[in-house]
């Protein structure tokens, strides 16, 4: 069965600063990985994913996610953070058994200081 | 750009009440998905909907739950009889096709049953 964890719940980062959102997944077969941003008051917007192409995926906003294989790893990052990007980030799994089932990490809420 | 629309974004009943979640996906996309979040947890998956029949769906999903599309644009999930752990956000999504094309998510519909 396929699982993903989020490191760290909450992350507050100063404008400017790099923005690291950590995903690990667990899957038997190669999986699909996806990032979500969700804005107050909104639904989930994808973000990026990688779909066993090159392992460096670049997405809408400047943020990026690079697929480790050995650390199981899909980690979500901007290089500088701006004020908008305060948001709930959701790291998500599918995999070929599943369909085109998502299995989503528990977010995390990503707070940016002036 | 294209977007999966919900309503109502807010709707409270009383417990053992039906209620019916609207979502009219995308129009070029033939999957559609049910998901919900209870307030503090991962965001789950309920069912996926493919050539009018579901192709998916959870242990979550019970009898008290269906799904239907009744005519060409909408998606409805019916809940039969709301218990109060029903309360949740329920989103929407739609894709274009199977895996690995990503999905589109409406804003919600926040449930609450009393």
């Amino acid at each position: 069965a396929q699982s993903v964890t989020q490191l760290g719940s909450h992350v507050s980062v100063s404008e400017g600063a790099l923005v690291l959102l950590r995903c690990n997944y667990s899957s038997s077969v190669p999986p699909y990985l996806f990032w979500y941003v969700q804005y107050p008051n909104q639904g989930l917007q994808l973000l990026l994913k990688y779909t066993s192409a090159a392992t460096l995926v670049k997405g809408i906003n400047g943020f990026e996610a690079e697929f480790k294989k050995s650390e199981t790893s899909f980690h979500l990052t901007k290089p500088s953070a701006h004020m908008s990007d305060a948001a709930e980030y959701f790291c998500a799994v599918s995999e070929e058994a599943a369909g085109n089932k998502l299995t989503f990490g528990g977010g995390t809420r990503v707070l940016v200081k002036p | 750009e294209p977007e999966v629309t919900q309503t109502p974004s807010h709707q409270v009943t009383q417990m053992g009440q039906e209620v019916i979640l609207r979502c009219v996906p995308i129009s070029n996309h033939l999957y559609f998905y049910w998901y919900r979040q209870i307030l503090g947890q991962k965001v789950e998956f309920l069912v996926s909907f493919y050539n009018n029949e579901i192709s998916e769906k959870s242990e979550i999903f019970d009898d008290q739950f269906s799904v239907e599309r009744p005519d060409g644009s909408n998606f409805t999930l019916k809940i039969r009889s709301t218990k109060l752990e029903d309360s949740a956000m329920y989103f929407c999504a739609s894709s274009e096709r199977g895996r690995p094309s990503p999905l589109h998510f409406g804003n919600g519909t926040r449930l609450t049953v009393t």
